[in-house]
């Protein structure tokens, strides 16, 4: 099982909707969680973190389940900007990636 | 400006020619490592370093080596480049002091061996 799973993708969306990414990991030690964005070629970029009392950033949504060890991003009123790949990233002494959710937006 | 710079961002190279890319960050990070990306199975990391001389393996080390004399500096060394290495490498640094902190990523180098 790999560390860290997230949705295959990719999601194909019109502008204006909503959509979510899940993403699980299977060390139940993890002490911190992130969403990256990488657009296409180019570096991973810090979208949010992830608390565990799930916190919002604009239109972007992240919440937490130490639970079920899973983590989520939620878009609201997407826009063509927000295409991109979404990764989910776990911290346990260093930094495990999912392979990363591809978000297309149609006008 | 807070950045973490890789050199070349673009290299092609016939198997087996010995090359080193470079990774410099100016944030005073401890942390740093590499990672390489490949289609459908997201950033694996090749090695990391905690400070100045400590250096460890990651999920993919076979067929790299890495040096940390400076802090700043963290090249990627291929001995012997084989075709399968072609892929974009990122390096990235954070501090470790603090677990929950942003990582930042160099500009990606994208490698051909042929």
């Amino acid at each position: 099982r790999k560390e860290v799973e997230q949705d295959p993708g990719p999601f194909n969306v019109p502008e204006g909707a909503t959509v979510a990414f899940n993403c699980t990991y299977s060390n139940s030690a993890s002490q911190s969680f992130f969403w990256y964005r990488q657009d296409c070629r180019k570096e991973p970029k810090l979208l949010m973190s992830v608390y565990s009392s799930g916190n919002e950033d604009g239109r972007f949504t992240a919440q937490l389940n130490r639970a079920s060890q899973y983590i989520s991003l939620l878009i609201r009123d997407s826009k063509l900007s927000d295409s991109a790949t979404y990764l989910c990233v776990v911290n346990f002494n260093d930094m495990r990636f999912g392979a990363g959710t591809r978000l297309t937006v149609k006008p | 400006e807070a950045q973490v710079t890789q050199n070349p961002r673009y290299l092609i190279t016939v198997t087996g020619k010995k090359l080193t890319v470079t990774c410099s960050q100016n944030m005073n990070h401890e942390y740093m490592s590499w990672y390489r990306q490949d289609p459908g199975l997201g950033l694996r990391q090749i090695y990391y370093s905690m400070n100045v001389e400590v250096t460890d393996k990651g999920d993919v080390p076979e067929g790299y080596k890495v040096s940390r004399k400076e802090k700043r500096n963290f090249p990627l060394i291929l001995e012997s480049p084989s075709p399968n290495q072609t892929s974009l490498y990122f390096c990235a640094s954070s501090p470790r002091e603090e677990s929950n902190t942003e990582a930042f990523f160099g500009q990606g180098t994208r490698l051909t061996v042929v």
